[in-house]
Formats: structure tokens, sequence, C-alpha cells
């Protein structure tokens, strides 16, 4: 199936620093999502970036695609401790139904 | 109020137990979704309906069956629990063009089978 990878796994960095994570994917896509989940919580709906475009941004997060490489990323500027949480990429291709990746763990320390 | 709202939030049952995952929601989408979580692991998806009268299998359908009883009402059920099935369970929606449309989810229903 058409599972994302996040890389890192985990990331662990100061409030005020930026934090960039990676996703990988393996065949042609329709549009890719980035998640966020609080621990325990339901994921949040990010940014949506579809396959002919290749940056957006929303407020302090910047999303990048690559469909050449078959990656995307997640840059969060300016990080809070509030960002705190994990981050999911997840994409479709054809009619297919969204697949999520494993996610990165952002932990910001204050 | 919760646009997707999942009852449970905690349940703890026994192995070989019949139990039922009910979700609801405000939104009025057409779409809806079952997901698993397992620790640091990502979504799996269980089972989906696009309508009332749609109901298909995800990658994980096996011990697990659904009814969309209504557009706003979509429950997943454990015919007989077992151990690995012990989870964190999600419904989510999304909006009919799915294609652009990112999913909204519950809250979660944290399941363990003893």
């Amino acid at each position: 199936s058409q599972q994302g990878e996040e890389d890192p796994q985990a990331l662990s960095i100061q409030e005020g620093e930026n934090a960039t994570m990676n996703c990988s994917y393996k065949t042609s896509i329709n549009n890719l999502q980035w998640y966020r989940q609080n621990s325990g919580r339901g994921l949040v709906h990010l940014i949506l970036i579809r396959s002919n475009e290749r940056e957006k941004h929303s407020g302090r997060l910047r999303v990048t695609l690559d469909t050449s490489k078959k990656s995307s990323s997640l840059l969060i500027t300016a990080s809070r401790a509030a960002d705190t949480a994990s981050y999911f990429c997840a994409m479709n291709s054809g009619y297919s139904t969204l697949t999520f990746g494993k996610g990165t763990m952002l932990l910001v320390s204050p | 109020d919760a646009d997707v709202t999942q009852t449970p939030r905690n349940r703890i049952t026994k192995t070989g137990k019949r139990i039922m995952l009910e979700c609801s929601q405000t939104k009025g989408h057409d779409r809806m979704y079952w997901y698993r979580q397992d620790p640091g692991l990502g979504l799996q998806l269980i089972y989906y309906s696009f309508d009332v009268k749609d109901i298909n299998k995800g990658e994980i359908s096996d011990g697990y069956s659904v009814s969309r009883q209504a557009q706003a009402k979509f429950s997943l059920s454990l015919e007989s629990a077992i151990p690995n099935q012990t989870a964190l369970y999600f419904c989510a929606t999304s909006f009919k063009q799915w294609t652009l449309s990112p999913l909204h989810f519950g809250n979660g229903t944290r399941l363990t089978v003893t």
C-alpha cells in the first residue's frame, strides 16, 4: 500500500528554533496532507498540498512537495512548546483512501 | 460540542466479548471512516462508508464489522474481542469530494482487551 514514511521518528528542539520533518512515499499521488496529533487525541488537519503544487504556507507552517523525489517536508518556524505533538503525513492516489505514515514525534522544550 | 463524537472514550473488556464503538457527527459529511492506531505506528484503515448504503473494507477489516445507521452515525463492532485488538480507535469524516477533502477526527476510543 501507499504508506508514507516520516523522518526523523523523533525530534527534540528548543522554543524559537525551526523544526523540519520529512515524508517519503512510493507511488504517484493526488495530494499530500499533514496532520498533528496531541498526545492521545484525535488528529487535526494542518495543510494539504496538491500534486501540481510545490510549496504552501499556513501561518508558521511551510510545506514543500517534490514529486520527482516522491517526498514532502513540513517546516514549523519559531516553534513553541504548544507545538509539541506527533506529526503525520497522509496521501492518496487515484481513488484510494488516505494512507498515513508512522509519524514524527516533536518535543519543543521551553 | 465536538463535531465528531466517539463513545465510549475508554473501554476495558475481556477476551471473547462483543463490543460496539459508536461515532456520530454533526458536520453533515457523507463519508465516514474507522481507523486503528497502535503505539508508534500510523493509522490503519478498518472500514469506510461513502454513504448510508455503502460499506467498504479497509486494510485490516478481519475481526471487525460496521454499521452505517444514518448519515450521521457509523458504529464499529468487535464480534469476539481478542487482546491484539487493544488499540486506540478513531472515527473520521470527510466531505464528498474526498480526494481534496481533509479528514475530521473524533477524540478516539481507547480499547483494552484483557
